[in-house]
């Protein structure tokens, strides 16, 4: 069965400031990676994915996200964080046979000025 | 393209009293999902479908009913509610060829 870990329930970071969401995964094959975003109120939207190819992966508002197979991670990562971006951040966990992915808990994002 | 969309968006129900949460998806999914979403424990997978007339349990199935009757639509049923289901609710819906989830807008629920 997968499994999805993320090991931070909230986060803080100053506007400006880089940011890093660990997420960690348990599958035995490749898997389908997913990170979403959820602002205040609202529902989920799709960040980035990963299926295969590239293990760098390139999202929307600027976020990025990196497979390391070795660790079992799927990251994601932004150079500068803007006041916008505190929400929750899922990572979610799928296969080609499960139809439904696993999402992890979450990660609150809050964002200093 | 209207997406998933989820009505009622809010609603308040006394302990006992049954209802229906409604979820209409138009990009003609096979699969559709309910999930309720309570602090602290992320998204969790209450019942899915991958096709009109096939439903199954998710992680917490209990006091829930869905059926799908059509590939548009996928209706919860609350039997009896329960102040234990006061969440919020969201549908979402994938397509056959990999598992990206597009949701509603959720429904907020609470149970008195």
């Amino acid at each position: 069965a997968q499994s999805v870990t993320q090991p931070d329930i909230h986060i803080t970071v100053s506007e400006g400031a880089s940011l890093e969401l660990r997420c960690n995964y348990s599958y035995g094959a490749t898997p389908y990676l997913f990170w979403y975003v959820q602002s205040p109120g609202q529902g989920l939207q799709l960040l980035l994915k990963y299926f295969s190819g590239d293990t760098l992966v390139q999202g929307i508002k600027g976020f990025e996200a990196e497979f390391k197979r070795s660790q079992s991670s799927f990251n994601l990562r932004k150079p500068s964080v803007h006041w916008s971006d505190a929400a929750e951040y899922f990572c979610a966990v799928g296969s080609g046979g499960s139809y439904i992915p696993t999402f992890g808990r979450g990660t609150s994002l809050i964002v200093h000025p | 393209n209207a997406g998933v969309t989820q009505t009622p968006k809010f609603q308040v129900l006394k302990t006992g009293q049954s209802m229906t949460l409604q979820c209409a998806q138009d990009m003609n999914h096979e699969y559709m999902s309910w999930y309720r979403q309570d602090p602290g424990m992320g998204l969790r997978l209450i019942h899915y479908s991958v096709g009109a007339g096939i439903t199954d349990q998710g992680e917490v199935p209990n006091g829930y009913n869905v059926s799908r009757s059509t590939t548009e639509d996928f209706p919860l049923r609350l039997l009896s509610a329960a102040p234990s289901q006061t969440s919020v609710y969201f549908c979402a819906s994938s397509g056959q060829e990999d598992n990206e989830q597009f949701f509603g807008p959720g429904t907020r629920l609470t149970v008195l």
